[in-house]
């Protein structure tokens, strides 16, 4: 496995469902990002993890939990969401320093809540 | 960071040049111009990046103006699979990469 991986690439899910999205980065990376696309809206930044510690949280509802178990790993636990929350999730990694930004994107899950 | 602007589409043959114009005329001095693109459904690829001089990879060339409040992407041979979201990030230091609407690139046959 190479680069940035997440599953699952598809999930569809009720309000009352609890779900995980996992994301794997190969690149020997120490940030991890969390990103939310909208239909037709620019990407958002959600959640920012360096060294697995969170350093960044834009004001993310608090049905959406990151954990970062290391710097090769990241998930985001999903509960209670709304239909408002479909959207293609893409997880992105990179080497944090300053004043670099090449961020490494997975392929995204595209999340249908129904 | 600097607010950057471009055009929301563009059409380009196939063979040809395509150039993407990007304008950030409020970018201050620490302020990096970064590319990168997303094809339909897929996370967004790093493309290139530049401070103050032009820049060559394997994919595309960056021209930034020498008063540095533009700048333009070349993919010098444009296919079908250039076909994509192209977006022109102005970030400084400290700060994170913030994704506008980019320039839908269109290449044709």
């Amino acid at each position: 496995e190479t680069g940035v991986t997440q599953t699952p690439r598809h999930l569809v899910m009720g309000m009352t469902n609890k779900k995980s999205l996992k994301c794997e980065q190969h690149l020997g990376h120490n940030a991890m990002y969390w990103y939310k696309q909208s239909a037709k809206k620019p990407l958002e930044l959600m959640f920012v993890y360096n060294f697995k510690e969170q350093t960044e949280n834009n004001s993310v509802p608090s049905r959406f939990s990151p954990e970062c178990p290391n710097s090769s790993h990241l998930f985001l636990h999903l509960h209670t969401l709304q239909p408002e929350d479909s959207a293609l999730y893409l997880c992105a990694s990179s080497q944090e320093l300053a004043g670099v930004y090449e961020q490494y994107f997975g392929p995204g899950t595209r999340l249908t809540v129904t | 960071d600097a607010k950057t602007t471009q055009p929301p589409s563009m059409d380009c043959a196939e063979g040809r040049a395509a150039n993407l114009p990007c304008n950030h005329s409020t970018i201050s001095g620490n302020e990096y111009v970064y590319w990168y693109r997303q094809i339909h459904s897929q996370g967004p690829q790093y493309i290139i990046h530049g401070l103050k001089n032009n820049e060559t990879n394997e994919m595309a060339s960056l021209i930034i103006t020498e008063d540095r409040k533009s700048s333009t992407l070349i993919l010098p041979h444009a296919t079908l699979r250039d076909t994509a979201v192209y977006y022109c990030i102005a970030v400084g230091t400290a700060s994170k990469l913030t994704f506008g609407t980019g320039t839908r690139l269109q290449v044709t046959l």
